[in-house]
């Protein structure tokens, strides 16, 4: 059974850049669509963006000038950047596989939270 | 503004069907597979409905119909532990994105 597992500190101050991991288990990330996905207090589920593991990426476009993804094979790790965060990006952000459009698994899920 | 519309709330009593919707236009929901996903309060989402497929685990009270640009999810014989909020995802070919709908609080009375 395909495992996600996000990890990253759970604290980020405001103006910097929050950095999260997603570990894989349970079968190779290759060849499929890996998503970032976040839920903030009193809202939906927000997409932010995509990568295929050849490294094509797809991103929100509310999101996109401030958001990085990356993928390392070798390790089964995809990779999130968030640039210039703000109180905003205070969310749980989830890891997910799935193809387009559709998520077939999710992580755990990790707090961040937003510091002034 | 989500891209996909769903009802705020649905209600209904113990053993009832309620249907869910999720509707979009012709670049998603008329266009892609259709994602349907479960969220209890502070867990994360789970997958009941991937496309027309139930996943492993998913009991099959769940059950999905398309019609047009309007997804419907199905829970038939509601149970308690149905109570949850639920989301619907699909691609945007307009947009290059993956779209959520806003989310369906579903009480179980």
């Amino acid at each position: 059974q395909v495992q996600l597992q996000e990890s990253g500190p759970g604290l980020v101050k405001a103006s910097e850049t929050l950095s999260l991991t997603c570990t894989v288990s349970g079968g190779s990330i290759r060849s499929y669509y890996w998503s970032w996905i976040r839920k903030s207090a009193g809202k939906g589920l927000e997409w932010m963006g995509r990568i295929y593991t050849s490294g094509n990426t797809n991103y929100n476009p509310s999101l996109k000038s401030r958001v990085t993804m990356s993928v390392d094979t070798s390790k089964n790790q995809i990779f999130l950047n968030v640039r210039s965060v703000t109180a905003a990006d205070t969310a749980v952000y989830y890891c997910a596989r799935g193809p387009t459009g559709v998520i077939e698994y999710w992580g755990q899920g990790i707090l961040v939270t937003v510091s002034s | 503004q989500s891209a996909l519309t769903q009802e705020v709330s649905v209600s209904g009593t113990v053993g009832q069907k309620v249907t869910l919707s999720c509707t979009g236009n012709t670049n998603n929901i008329g266009s892609y597979a259709v994602g349907w996903y479960q969220q209890v309060s502070h867990g994360s989402p789970k997958t009941v409905m991937f496309g027309n497929a139930l996943p492993s685990g998913i009991p099959d009270r769940f059950s999905v119909s398309m019609s047009g640009t309007t997804s419907s999810l199905t829970v038939s014989g509601l149970q308690p532990e149905d109570e949850a909020d639920y989301y619907c995802s699909t691609w945007d070919y307009s947009l290059s994105a993956v779209v959520f709908g806003g989310g369906t609080k579903l009480t179980v009375l």
